[in-house]
């Protein structure tokens, strides 16, 4: 089974700053299935990216994806207030993992 | 507009079993590719994957839990049930349902927070 670790555990940034988190992979993952979510208190998670680097619909382009493999990278330009929240990786399709997450703190 | 909304007990007891409800709007599991599937997370922990099943009734379970779950669908109502063995207090936490457009997991309901205590 695939082991997905997340750093850093938490980012403290300011508003406008950017903000790069890392998603490593124990293998690779297949087709680039990998998505990335974020949630805030007492919401579910939110779809941000799929296939490592492809926006789902309606996400502001600050947010964007990249990486191949076992190594992948969300990066959010321009911090907002409203980023602050905790982000995870996911391997998906026909078995699913999720990464340990990276908290976002906006300063 | 899709929509999925979970169902259960907030409270179970040690050794119980417990039974889910995925009901949902906007789609429908008999169309090819699509999909609904579970995860769970503890209070202030990461999400865990529990099972998934497709509109083919193809299944998918988490290695470590497999024994303990069971996954089916009800087309005609637009549902899915999870059921979960032998309850332990390890094991409370939000219980989420998702839609999936395979393979991809991209709308999830607002969760329901299971306890397990006697």
């Amino acid at each position: 089974e695939i082991v997905l670790t997340q750093s850093p555990g938490t980012l403290s940034l300011s508003p406008g700053e950017t903000a790069t988190l890392s998603c490593r992979a124990s293998q690779s993952v297949s087709n680039n299935y990998l998505a990335w979510y974020q949630q805030k208190p007492g919401q579910s998670p939110r779809l941000l990216i799929y296939g490592a680097s492809s926006r789902a619909t309606g996400i502001p382009d600050r947010f964007s994806g990249s990486g191949s493999g076992t190594d992948f990278t969300l990066t959010i330009s321009r911090l907002e207030p409203e980023d602050s929240a905790v982000y995870y990786c996911q391997q998906y399709g026909d078995s699913v993992r999720f990464g340990g997450g990276t908290k976002v703190e906006i300063k | 507009q899709i929509t999925v909304k979970e169902s259960g007990p907030t409270l179970v007891k040690p050794t119980q079993t417990l039974t889910l409800t995925c009901t949902f709007s906007g789609f429908s599991l008999s169309t090819s590719g699509v999909g609904v599937g579970w995860i769970r997370q503890p209070p202030g922990k990461a999400p865990e994957w529990l099972a998934l099943i497709y509109w083919n009734d193809d299944k998918r379970y988490s290695p470590s839990l497999r024994s303990r779950l069971t996954i089916t669908k009800d087309t005609s109502k637009n549902q899915v049930v999870l059921t979960m063995t032998n309850m332990d207090p390890v094991d409370t936490a939000t219980y989420y349902c998702g839609h999936i457009s395979y393979p991809l997991w991209d709308r999830w309901g607002q969760g329901t927070l299971v306890t397990v205590s006697s």
